[in-house]
């Protein structure tokens, strides 16, 4: 069983604001990192899925870095609105086998 | 439309009655995989299929069951389910293992 960190465990920010949350995962059997945001009453959608030390994706205002070496990821959202409210989920992906984080969830105050 | 879907998405059963979730995907994936999400915990793999014929354990496949018989479905069987698999469960796929999931609407079981 792999251990995948996420923090914080949840965040509260106002419209506007920027933020970023943290996944960490054991460097060893490392394939790919993936990156989900899960809305409340739906099921998780991908976000990103990086497999490259220093990989860095971008979809609008969100992006996502990732340094293999130690074992961690940043998820930042630009400008945080209402409808970026939501559960990000990291999940380490070893070839085969995927290994979640309990999520971070994000509450974005009109 | 592109999709994975999952039924029934709620039943309510009773301790040691056979049942199995069914999952179907058209989008020609050869990766499906079943998760469980409880309370406080991340989302668990509990099996996983490669490919038809090709199926293999997740972390927590103890009391269930899985078969890979056509590309497109990947039933989950609870043999002889046990109050502690009420969980709410979700079926993905992938078209490798490695890539973006695409996952159903998820099924809330309850076992009394």
């Amino acid at each position: 069983i792999l251990n995948v960190e996420q923090s914080p465990q949840s965040l509260h920010v106002q419209e506007g604001d920027s933020t970023n949350f943290t996944c960490s995962f054991p460097s060893s059997n490392f394939y790919a990192l993936h990156w989900y945001r899960w809305e409340t009453a739906k099921s998780p959608e991908a976000l990103f899925v990086m497999t490259l030390n220093g990989d860095e994706k971008k979809k609008g205002r969100i992006s996502a870095t990732l340094n293999t070496k130690e074992g961690y990821s940043y998820l930042y959202i630009k400008g945080s609105q209402p409808e970026d409210s939501a559960t990000y989920l990291c999940a380490s992906n070893t070839g085969n086998q995927f290994y979640f984080g309990t999520g971070t969830s994000l509450t974005v105050i009109p | 439309e592109a999709q994975v879907t999952q039924n029934p998405r709620y039943l309510i059963t009773v301790t040691g009655k056979k049942l199995t979730v069914t999952c179907s995907q058209n989008m020609n994936h050869e990766y499906m995989s079943w998760y469980r999400q409880d309370p406080g915990l991340g989302l668990r793999q509990i099996y996983y299929s490669m490919n038809v014929e090709v199926t293999d354990k997740g972390d927590v496949p103890e009391g269930y069951k899985v078969s890979r018989k056509e590309k497109r479905n990947f039933p989950l069987i609870l043999e002889s389910p046990s109050p502690n698999q009420t969980s709410l469960y979700f079926c993905a796929s992938s078209l490798l293992p490695q890539g973006p999931q695409h996952f159903g609407d998820g099924t809330r079981l309850s076992i009394l």
